[in-house]
């Protein structure tokens, strides 16, 4: 276990709407990647948060939002959900985003599945 | 972009066989190198890492990785592999003019035999 915890574990939804997902950080954990893992791939970057900000973005449209609080929890939301948006979303928390210098610590995942 | 490839897919080996993976990156610049452990129902959990200094590294439950810069490569190793070894492996790189995001492989899975 690695005190990363995610919310929900399973969720589905209809093409169209919305989901939001929650991650809380590891204690002392000041930094939250997410990260995307489509079944038989490994995971893809989506974005990181550090300091309630966005640091750094991979290859996801803009319909992929984030946010971190002051506690360092952060959420992953995702507008006009597609079929191909299913997934295992993986939240990672690491304590300063210091060019790889750190272990991202991996939560269980979510596992979204859009019909 | 920084891609990571891992060539085998699928392993399947009976215990105490040695067990090689292989993870090549495509970015020739300065690069964080992990291998994570994915067991059946658990999260991915870091098996070793490499920084910096000795291009061998030793991780957790035997596992060792070999950083060739030249070739650039980063195998996993395990002389002896056991039953408990059954999991899926990534290999993940960081280029570091990148920031600090993760590029993983697609993943193998390794089934070991009682």
């Amino acid at each position: 276990e690695t005190g990363v915890t995610q919310s929900p574990t399973h969720l589905i939804k209809t093409r169209g709407q919305q989901v939001t997902l929650r991650c809380s950080s590891q204690s002392g954990h000041n930094t939250v990647s997410w990260y995307q893992q489509a079944l038989g791939q490994g995971p893809q970057f989506i974005f990181q948060y550090y300091r309630e900000e966005e640091n750094g973005r991979g290859n996801f449209p803009p319909r992929f939002s984030g946010l971190q609080f002051p506690n360092y929890s952060s959420e992953l939301n995702v507008n006009a959900l597609e079929l191909d948006d299913s997934a295992l979303y993986l939240c990672a928390s690491s304590l300063v985003p210091n060019r790889g210098l750190n272990e991202q610590y991996f939560g269980p995942g979510t596992r979204l599945t859009v019909t | 972009a920084q891609s990571v490839s891992q060539h085998n897919h699928h392993v399947i080996l009976s215990e105490a066989a040695s067990l090689e993976l292989g993870c090549n990156y495509s970015y020739g610049g300065t690069v964080n190198l992990f291998w994570y452990v994915q067991y059946p129902g658990q999260h991915l959990q870091l098996l070793l890492k490499y920084f910096s200094g000795d291009p061998l590294v030793k991780g957790i439950k035997g596992f060792e990785a070999e950083f060739i810069k030249s070739k650039f490569s980063f195998n996993l190793r395990k002389p002896s592999v056991q039953w408990s070894d059954t999991a899926e492996y990534f290999c993940a790189v960081i280029q570091v003019s990148a920031g600090n995001k993760l590029t993983f492989g697609g993943g193998t899975r390794v089934l070991v035999k009682p």
